[in-house]
């Protein structure tokens, strides 16, 4: 099976600032690996995924690096808005098995 | 293009009712998950399928808990006798095959039991 922990439940950061999410998972042989972005009353978007051949990658304002040594994945947000402010959760699959998600980390934007 | 829906968006039952929980996947999208989120907690997963088979139905909490997908697309959870216990939001995924591909989510029904 898969456990995943986030090392924070939540985090302020100044409008502006950068801020980086983490997340821990317990089972090596997790190959893919999902950030999603949650506002209050919807369902989970998308964000940016990454496979476990690779350790970084890169979208719009956002960077997930993965260290499959220490089975750490993070989210970092560069220049953050008030619109980044929700709850973040990682996701951690193995194979064709089901997503297994996080906590979550609520991320408050402050201006 | 049109996301995933779900309906209703909201469900007030009593206890010991019956509810079916229907989902719209994407056009095209063969894998197709429910999962079950708890106020501040993160979706768990309840079932997923693959076409119109339950390729994995290892979530479902007990034999109260029941979904079906018989043409491949709109997918149905049913929920006998309803407890209270089963009040949260209830989601559904779609992803274009399963495996290592990204899974798009609906808005959720959140269901409470009286």
């Amino acid at each position: 099976g898969e456990s995943v922990g986030l090392h924070l439940p939540t985090l302020s950061v100044q409008e502006g600032d950068n801020s980086i999410i983490n997340c821990a998972y317990s089972n090596s042989a997790s190959d893919y690996f999902i950030w999603y972005k949650q506002e209050s009353g919807k369902g989970p978007q998308f964000i940016i995924d990454i496979r476990s051949n690779m350790d970084k990658r890169q979208g719009q304002r956002v960077t997930v690096l993965l260290n499959k040594t220490v089975k750490h994945l993070s989210l970092q947000i560069a220049a953050t808005q008030p619109g980044d402010s929700a709850v973040y959760f990682c996701a951690v699959k193995f194979g064709n098995e089901k997503l297994t998600f996080g906590t979550g980390t609520r991320l408050t934007i402050i201006p | 293009g049109a996301g995933v829906s779900q309906t209703p968006s909201n469900k007030v039952t009593e206890k010991g009712k019956y509810v079916e929980l229907r989902c719209d996947p994407i056009s095209g999208h063969t894998a197709l998950y429910w999962y079950r989120q708890s106020l501040g907690q993160g979706p768990e997963f309840l079932i997923y399928f693959q076409g119109t088979g339950a390729a994995d139905d290892s979530g479902l909490p007990n034999d109260r808990f029941f979904a079906v997908r018989p043409e491949g697309s709109v997918s149905t959870l049913k929920i006998q006798r309803t407890e209270r216990g089963d009040s949260a939001v209830y989601l559904c995924a779609s992803s274009l095959k399963s495996g290592p591909y990204e899974q798009y989510f609906g808005p959720g029904t959140r269901l409470t039991v009286t």
